[in-house]
């Protein structure tokens, strides 16, 4: 299977801060990538796919970039609804689909 | 409005059998392909399988093949996952979930989840 790895595992951040979260595929992945957003008790919410396409309703401040192996999660002025935990997940078909371990953005 | 409701979690032994259902609601079910997506108490996302949406071809994580098996009822709208076998470590809120549609696995609506407790 292809191994999904985040980082940084928890950043603490501030309200209007700038917030980049990256995550490496243990193999090439094109841009078979999205990235989720979980709130405490809550299903994943649907973010990014194809790397950098925006899910329609996201805000304009989530983007998301990379191919092959290197990928990033931008939230460009974090607000007070942002602060959850954030997973990356490749989308291939062959091997199966597999996350990250998630990363924890928090209140500094 | 799409609406994924899960059932059928609770307690049950090591080496029973459990077996999970998603109501779905609000799009024409059998158009997409269907996820199972677990999560362990405190730990990440586990793809777990699919299925798609003429229930021709099918697909499980290495970790529950030969264990689970995943079908639909589409004159139902209802997707099954059915567990046996079950071990300790499949103790996880399992979550169904849609297909976005487009090429790729991607999960775009979710239900609320469905809790999973295997222990003596």
């Amino acid at each position: 299977d292809i191994q999904m790895t985040q980082s940084p595992s928890s950043v603490s951040a501030s309200v209007g801060d700038r917030v980049t979260i990256t995550c490496r595929a243990s193999q090439g992945i094109s841009s078979w990538l999205a990235w989720y957003q979980q709130k405490p008790g809550k299903a994943p919410k649907l973010l990014i796919y194809g790397a950098s396409t925006l899910q329609s309703g996201v805000p304009s401040r989530f983007s998301g970039s990379g191919s092959g192996t290197y990928f990033t999660l931008t939230i460009s002025s974090l607000q007070p609804e942002d602060f959850a935990t954030y997973y990356c997940q490749q989308a291939n078909s062959s091997p199966p689909p597999t996350f990250g371990g998630g990363t924890t953005v928090d209140i500094k | 409005e799409v609406q994924l409701v899960e059932s059928g979690g609770g307690l049950v032994q090591p080496g029973g059998s459990l077996r999970l259902s998603c109501a779905a609601s609000g799009f024409t079910f059998s158009n997409y392909w269907m996820h199972w997506v677990r999560q362990a108490p405190g730990k990440g996302l586990e793809w777990v399988s699919r299925i798609e949406g003429g229930a021709l071809t099918t697909n499980y994580a290495d970790s529950v093949k030969g264990r689970f098996i995943i079908s639909r009822d589409n004159a139902k709208n209802t997707l099954y996952l059915q567990m046996n076998s079950l071990r300790a470590e499949d103790t996880a809120v399992y979550y169904c979930a849609r297909d976005l549609g487009v090429l790729g696995n991607y999960e775009d609506y979710w239900g609320q989840g469905t809790l999973v407790t295997v222990s003596s």
